[in-house]
């Protein structure tokens, strides 16, 4: 079936650093995909989208990459800080579906001081 | 501007027992969404709702129903709950203008089955 993975579930990184984290996607339908943050007791918050006719986005500290052919897609996070610690998760979203969100099942990401 | 609002925060249940789980949408928007997000894992679509109807719904089963109000507020019930319905239970509301872009979630709610 359709489905939003992640390759990996926890990135650990020092502040300062650039994060960078992955997402395979199999609906080749989608119109978009967006990436939002998670912390913890809170709801997803939006983050950056990307339309499926770009391969590049970018926002505040924030860069996503799309790669059709193989179906991939990444969030760069430049200069991490303490603050960007929480569950990133990547989504997709097909209009013609009637604008439900697919979810992956997320990435951690760990800031060290 | 008051975002999502959602209640109760946390609440336990007990296998059988019925649950009604509340949301307010953001002002402005008239659609709701609701997503169950297992422990570790990314929310997963359970229906949404528009102009008090059910708009569209996901892999749940019928035990799983909604309801969404005049004032757009929605409910989600769940009826004889098992071990495995024990979630984070998300609202999200948005706008037929905004689209799957203007999803804004609440904080949600904790159901604990046991």
């Amino acid at each position: 079936g359709e489905s939003v993975g992640l390759h990996l579930p926890t990135l650990s990184v020092q502040e300062g650093d650039n994060s960078i984290i992955n997402c395979a996607y199999s609906n080749s339908a989608s119109d978009y995909f967006i990436w939002y943050k998670q912390e913890s007791g809170k709801g997803p918050q939006f983050i950056i989208d990307i339309r499926s006719n770009m391969d590049k986005r970018q926002g505040q500290r924030v860069t996503v990459l799309l790669n059709k052919t193989v179906k991939h897609l990444s969030l760069q996070i430049a200069a991490t800080q303490p603050g960007d610690s929480a569950v990133y998760f990547c989504a997709e979203n097909s209009e013609a579906a009637g604008n439900k969100l697919t979810f992956g099942g997320g990435t951690r990401v760990l800031v060290k001081p | 501007d008051a975002g999502v609002t959602q209640s109760p925060t946390h609440l336990i249940k007990t296998r059988g027992q019925q649950v009604t789980l509340r949301c307010s949408p953001k002002s402005g928007h008239d659609t709701v969404s609701w997503y169950q997000q297992a422990l570790g894992q990314g929310p997963q679509f359970i229906f949404q709702y528009y102009e008090e109807e059910e708009r569209q719904r996901g892999n749940f089963p019928d035990r799983f129903s909604g309801h969404q109000f005049p004032n757009y507020s929605s409910e989600l019930n769940v009826n004889a709950l098992l071990l495995g319905d024990s979630a984070l239970y998300l609202c999200a509301s948005s706008s037929p203008t905004t689209g799957g872009l203007g999803y804004t979630f609440g904080s949600g709610t904790r159901l604990t089955v046991v």
